[in-house]
């Protein structure tokens, strides 16, 4: 089955700078690659998610990238705000699968 | 609210108890998940329904018992659990097929003592 790895399991930033977190997959079957967004106390929210015909997909501040050959994905938020600060989850499936998530990333910005 | 609600909201209940959990979703999904939040952790998959038959059952103890009666309503039943299965249960739903466009409850926060 698959298996999610993802790094750094913390990150911690200045509120202006960039975040990058990676994900890397085990199942070259898989074809879907969401991002979620869990904030203190609250329940996971989809930010953003990419299909494996798609190299790259941005939305404002947020970009996904995917290297289906090395099977990993990335999540790059720019100009990042204290409202960033949350635990990021990547996961990845294929199609009539449950999603499989890898273990998150405390994401701290600092003003 | 985002349309899956999660009763109760916080638990706490003795080795030898039986309790059950509820998730309901009034967003007119077709698939259901459990799925277990440990601290550390990644979301460990539990159970999966689609169109109330259950899909996946990833290797989960016998103690946690699920039940979904319809596409809206997805229960666990609990009994004899163990100190460490205490850890936020999150139910979750989607539309189309199984896989795409979660949308997750706000959890029950368990604790086993």
């Amino acid at each position: 089955g698959e298996n999610v790895e993802q790094h750094p399991s913390t990150l911690s930033v200045q509120e202006g700078d960039s975040a990058v977190i990676k994900c890397t997959y085990s199942d070259s079957a898989s074809n879907y690659f969401p991002w979620y967004k869990q904030e203190l106390g609250k329940r996971p929210q989809l930010i953003i998610d990419i299909r494996s015909n798609v190299g790259e997909k941005k939305d404002q501040r947020i970009a996904v990238t995917l290297n289906k050959t090395a099977k990993h994905f990335s999540l790059h938020i720019t100009e990042t705000q204290p409202e960033d600060s949350a635990v990021y989850f990547c996961a990845a499936n294929q199609a009539g699968t449950a999603l499989i998530f890898g273990k998150g990333t405390t994401l701290s910005v600092s003003s | 609210e985002t349309g899956v609600t999660q009763t109760p909201r916080h638990l706490v209940m003795g080795m030898t108890n039986k309790k059950s959990l509820k998730c309901e979703q009034h967003l007119g999904h077709n698939a259901m998940y459990w799925y277990k939040q440990s601290a550390k952790k990644p979301l460990e998959l539990m159970f999966v329904y689609n169109f109330k038959e259950q899909t996946e059952n990833n290797s989960v103890p016998s103690r946690f018992s699920p039940e979904c009666p319809n596409s809206s309503h997805l229960f666990l039943h609990l009994h004899t659990l163990q100190p460490e299965d205490s850890a936020l249960y999150l139910c979750a739903s989607s539309q189309d097929r199984v896989g795409y466009g979660y949308t997750f409850g706000s959890g029950t926060r368990l604790t086993v003592v």
